[in-house]
């Protein structure tokens, strides 16, 4: 089954300590993007990668970061700098990128809930 | 930041009635639209990408309209049933800004 991949579903951060968020996608797509909701909250893009090896920030990088070394895999590290992590992330991909220019349709993963001990 | 504002913010309906709900977007540098259907406990799933003006979409019983000139497109649902229960998302421009949904709940 083709796909996206989230884990872990739940993750507990203590306070300095940083977490990785993992996220794969097996759909052969070349864009991906994370996002985080906060109730009350439309969607917000932390941020995307459109090829292997580069990324650009959202709008609410600050306190994040990511990698893409491998086409499948966008994993995103909360550092300690973010002081309010606690929040529902969710990974996606589309075939090309950006998105919001092509009109290309984005493909979700199930989510990770951060929560902070 | 593009401010993408969803109406209402919930809605109740019974089983059989229609319903509708909004998505207004600044009309200028519009690239898209997207509607997305978010079940609970389940991804978020693309109903319609729309991208011209006058632009309707169709699919069952939900459709989609847009008007680009004025910033605003509409999701109708007709003759619900309480399989449409979900968050309905829009978002548009170039860093895919979303609305805060319209929650539909159908009531048997």
């Amino acid at each position: 089954d083709g796909g996206i991949t989230q884990s872990p579903k739940y993750l507990f951060r203590k306070e300095g300590q940083n977490v990785t968020l993992s996220c794969e996608q097996n759909l052969n797509h070349d864009a991906m993007y994370w996002y985080r909701q906060d109730p009350g909250q439309g969607l917000r893009l932390i941020y995307y990668s459109q090829i292997v090896n580069d990324f650009q920030k959202g709008d609410i990088a600050e306190g994040y970061s990511v990698s893409r070394e491998k086409k499948e895999s966008f994993p995103l590290t909360v550092t300690s700098a973010q002081k309010n992590p606690t929040a529902f992330y969710l990974c996606a991909s589309s075939i090309r990128g950006l998105a919001g220019f092509t009109g290309e349709t984005q493909y979700f993963g199930p989510g990770t809930r951060l929560l902070v001990l | 930041i593009l401010n993408v504002e969803q109406s209402p913010q919930s809605l109740h309906v019974q089983e059989g009635d229609s319903t509708n709900f909004t998505c207004s977007f600044p009309s200028s540098n519009f690239y898209a639209l997207h509607w997305y259907r978010w079940e609970t406990a389940k991804s978020p799933e693309a109903l319609f990408v729309m991208t011209l003006n006058g632009d309707e979409k169709k699919k069952g019983r939900i459709s989609a309209t847009l008007n680009t000139k004025e910033g605003y497109s509409y999701l109708y649902i007709k003759g619900s049933q309480p399989e449409d229960s979900a968050t309905y998302l829009c978002a548009s421009g170039n860093q895919f800004y979303f609305g805060t949904g319209t929650s539909l709940t159908v009531i048997p």
